[in-house]
């Protein structure tokens, strides 16, 4: 069973289109993370949900709004799409954030990519 | 705020020698460090991760760190590759609050040769 499973892995859209990106989680863990990996392989985290609510978002621009229904799904929908927006999409979870020995394990990543 | 800084983009290696991916750190406040590896088109994987404790760290496929708070550095090494260690080594640092967000560096290709 993966623990952090996300879909699409691959996904090409035009620009202007709205897409989600959907997460889930199998570990039991209370914390999950969108990340995002651009085109020079660099990683920053983008949001981060603890039990349904809403603890970090990395000044991402509003056309992103993530959504969790509970705490094992974390799904990440962006509208009006631009060229920009073509990286690498990460899902992630831990358990409760500040834990001793908080690993975060990461999905196998969504490659977006907007033409 | 945390800043992770990885010393070189670029490792090239012949197989069976040993390596060394440098990382430096900077933190007003104390830091998780962890090591992540990335295959091509693949998602992150833990290799090891720092506490607290033993300075030197061993992790999986015979990687091991060691964590000098004196400057500021997580350096990954292993003592002989192989080709397949070939992938992007991502170091990271976590405060001990309660964020638990990962600070990433800029990544390292090690490109391991036969």
């Amino acid at each position: 069973d993966t623990a952090v499973s996300q879909t699409p892995k691959y996904l090409v859209t035009q620009m202007g289109n709205d897409k989600s990106i959907k997460c889930e989680q199998n570990l039991g863990h209370d914390t999950m993370y969108w990340y995002k990996q651009d085109s020079k392989k660099f990683l920053k985290i983008m949001f981060s949900y603890n039990n349904k609510e809403l603890i970090i978002n990395e000044t991402v621009p509003n056309r992103f709004s993530p959504k969790s229904p509970d705490k094992a799904h974390l799904n990440l929908h962006i509208n009006s799409l631009e060229l920009g927006d073509s990286a690498v999409y990460f899902c992630a979870s831990s358990r409760r954030p500040g834990a001793t020995g908080n690993t975060i394990y990461f999905g196998e990543g969504s490659w977006l990519t907007v033409v | 705020a945390q800043s992770v800084t990885q010393l070189d983009s670029q490792v090239p290696v012949f197989e069976e020698a040993p390596v060394e991916l440098r990382c430096n750190y900077s933190s007003s406040v104390s830091v998780y460090l962890f090591w992540y590896v990335q295959y091509p088109n693949q998602g992150l994987q833990l290799l090891l991760k720092y506490l607290s404790g033993s300075t030197l760290v061993k992790g999986i496929n015979g990687f091991e760190a060691e964590f000098n708070k004196s400057q500021t550095s997580f350096h990954l090494r292993k003592p002989s590759v192989h080709i397949s260690d070939t992938a992007e080594y991502f170091c990271a640092v976590s405060d001990t609050g309660n964020t638990g967000k990962l600070i990433f560096g800029q990544g390292t290709t090690l490109q391991v040769k036969p």
